[in-house]
């Protein structure tokens, strides 16, 4: 069963305009985590953010932020005044008790 | 630097020729992964280990076996490939099993088989 639904195959922007990643997820874990993970054209992971299931906090960093609503499963991603170095696959992930399980990502374009 | 050392990061091979892509971490960690990328199917795991000489299998092992001898090393083995194994392939390292570790990645092996 798919465990992490990132619906949006592929997005595109132009530059400076505002975007939003989905992520919806299921589990029947209490205490779980969820993750984002960027992939930028060169290949490589890098973690972005952590989230645990009993802080539904909302986070920002930069221009980046984090919208976590446990009663949707909902864990979604906004850029705000995206710029072409955003330009990346993102990758949304739940840790439960048997493992990390990622979602199929979604590919992020921002045109200058 | 702590971090995940994954080689080589491209590699062109022929069907059926055994191959082994390394794996090693500096970072004392626990538990380690294999995972593969494939277009619209996001990352799949292919092995993990908790620990040494502690393997199992993950989503999709077939085609792949795994060794773990030594705690930092975690090497992916194809012992007759197939072009359907061509992919991205990413090791990962966490602490351990507990909800709250991220993975750290390698940064990846770009496997093509003809």
């Amino acid at each position: 069963a798919q465990k992490v639904t990132q619906a949006q195959t592929e997005i595109s922007v132009v530059e400076k305009e505002d975007v939003t990643l989905d992520c919806v997820y299921e589990t029947r874990d209490t205490t779980y985590y969820l993750f984002w993970y960027k992939q930028p054209p060169s290949g490589e992971l890098v973690f972005l953010i952590r989230r645990n299931s009993f802080d539904e906090q909302n986070e920002i960093s930069g221009r980046y932020s984090w919208n976590f609503q446990k009663s949707t499963s909902s864990f979604n991603f906004t850029i705000t005044a995206s710029q072409v170095v955003d330009s990346a696959v993102y990758f949304c992930a739940l840790s439960e008790s048997s493992d990390m399980r990622f979602g199929a990502g979604t590919r992020l374009t921002v045109k200058p | 630097e702590a971090q995940v050392t994954q080689n080589p990061r491209y590699l062109i091979t022929v069907t059926g020729k055994k191959l082994t892509v390394t794996c090693s971490q500096n970072m004392n960690h626990e538990y380690m992964s294999w995972y593969r990328q494939d277009p619209g199917l996001g990352l799949r795991q292919i092995y993990y280990s908790m620990n040494v000489e502690v393997t199992d299998k993950g989503d999709v092992p077939e085609g792949y076996k795994v060794s773990r001898k030594e705690k930092r090393n975690f090497p992916l083995i194809l012992e007759s490939p197939s072009p359907n194994q061509t992919s991205l392939y990413f090791c990962a390292s966490r602490p351990g099993v507990g909800t709250s570790y991220g993975y750290t990645f390698g940064s990846g092996t770009r496997l093509t088989v003809v």
